[in-house]
């Protein structure tokens, strides 16, 4: 069983502040997408990584894909309320296995202003 | 690009009724779909992989008499929850690969009440 463990669970923040959410597992992905979900919506893709080690920037987002593509983390830097959401990682399992999305547990942020 | 479109966004139905959802990729087309339910402030299940033109594929414990899934064209894909009851209610998502890359696409959801 792939697991995706994704942490922390709950983040309340005020405006300004820095933030990161992780997400770990035992298995390689072919990549690792994240996504940022509002209430009642479905998720919107925020970056898609695939080269271990791979850096990728998105205005005062950071993702990081760890070397040996277990690991990911999202850093976002002076958090704004409109950061608020639920934010997703998702691994892509080998094509053998139908190219699925083991997902993590996501991360409720929430940005008081 | 890539769009995903759901219809339709929210459906009331009574119990024992059945709901067809609809999910389709707008510019560009899914060799793959995939179908997930999400309970609130969760992440998301899978429920099935669909391709073009062959028979779904169910994850363990989901009925697949109950979720009937066609993905009859490379820009269509259709869940069908029968004879709906009360814990059917849940937000349904859909996604569409292009098999390209493993991005997924993800519909804006459908939002189920069955009474």
């Amino acid at each position: 069983t792939q697991l995706l463990k994704q942490s922390p669970q709950f983040l309340s923040i005020q405006e300004g502040e820095n933030l990161t959410v992780y997400c770990n597992s035992s298995s390689v992905f072919s990549s690792l997408q994240w996504y940022r979900q509002e209430p009642g919506e479905g998720p919107v893709l925020l970056v898609t990584v695939v080269t271990g080690g791979e850096v990728k920037k998105l205005k005062r987002l950071t993702f990081q894909f760890g070397d040996a593509r277990k690991d990911s983390s999202l850093h976002i830097t002076a958090a704004q309320p409109g950061d608020t959401g639920l934010y997703l990682c998702a691994g892509a399992l080998p094509r053998e296995y139908g190219n699925k999305l083991v997902f993590g547990a996501g991360t409720i942020l929430r940005v008081k202003s | 690009g890539a769009v995903v479109s759901q219809h339709p966004s929210r459906v009331i139905c009574k119990s024992g009724t059945s709901v067809k959802i609809e999910c389709r990729s707008l510019d560009f087309q899914a060799t793959t779909m995939f179908w997930y339910r999400q309970f609130p402030k969760q992440s998301l299940m899978l429920m099935a992989t669909s391709n073009e033109g062959s028979k779904a594929t169910y994850e363990q414990g989901v009925e697949k008499d109950k979720f009937l899934i066609n993905h009859a064209s490379l820009t269509l894909s259709t869940l069908t929850v029968t004879s709906a009851h009360p814990e059917d209610s849940s937000f349904y998502i859909c996604s569409a690969s292009t098999g390209v890359t493993d991005t997924q696409y993800f519909g804006p959801g459908t939002r189920l009440t069955v009474l």
